[in-house]
């Protein structure tokens, strides 16, 4: 059974610093993977989504890292604003037409 | 992107009632998964729902306490029965969708439920 861990649990930072975001998960075997951002009391946002056989994606200034083999995955957050302050959720799917299994997501805090 | 929608957005049940959660989708897509977040919590999976089948609970979850319905390719419900104080949640709807080559889920706002 798949499991998803993200390190650090919460992070803050002040504005402008760049940071990043750990995702580890147990079964390689992934189809492909999603980062979401959740708000407080919201839905998810999509952010990247970063099929297998990718090493990276970008978006913005989001970049995520994908290393299949050995299970982990990076979010990279440049130049932090007060507007991503939120729940970063890391999410691999197995395989096509499956459902995503969720980390407990990293909480961002960026003052300003 | 796919468009979701959820009704309630919120909503505070006495226990033992049943509230039922519509999700709307603004395009067809055969996929539809429902989640629950307790407070403090990541998301959980309930069930995966396709139009024209029954939809397929994951384990601690049973059709009984949590029934759906799929009746077209754009709309599902989830009720939530014989509630308790336990059932306390944000319940949100997923779709699938294909989107230049990539299977990309989206989410739904949310319906937060309180149960007294």
């Amino acid at each position: 059974k798949q499991e998803v861990t993200q390190i650090p649990a919460a992070l803050s930072v002040p504005e402008g610093e760049n940071l990043v975001l750990n995702c580890s998960f147990t079964d390689s075997a992934i189809y492909n993977l999603q980062w979401f951002r959740q708000d407080p009391g919201k839905g998810l946002t999509s952010l990247l989504l970063i099929q297998s056989s990718q090493r990276e994606q970008t978006s913005g200034r989001l970049n995520a890292s994908l290393d299949k083999s050995s299970g982990r995955s990076t979010l990279y957050i440049a130049a932090s604003q007060p507007g991503d302050s939120a729940t970063y959720l890391c999410a691999p799917r197995s395989q096509a037409g499956t459902a995503l299994i969720f980390g407990k997501g990293t909480t961002l805090s960026v003052s300003s | 992107s796919a468009v979701i929608s959820q009704k309630p957005s919120r909503d505070i049940c006495q226990r033992g009632t049943s509230l039922t959660i519509q999700c709307q989708v603004d395009s067809q897509v055969t996929m539809m998964f429902w989640y629950r977040q307790q407070p403090g919590q990541s998301l959980t999976l309930i069930a995966t729902a396709n139009q024209g089948s029954e939809a397929t609970y994951e384990s601690g979850f049973v059709i009984d306490k949590f029934p759906i319905s799929r009746p077209n390719l754009t709309f599902s419900t989830l009720t939530v029965s014989n509630m308790s104080p336990e059932d306390s949640s944000i319940y949100l709807c997923s779709v699938e969708e294909m989107r230049l080559g990539r299977d990309t889920q989206y989410f739904g706002p949310g319906t937060r439920l309180t149960v007294l």
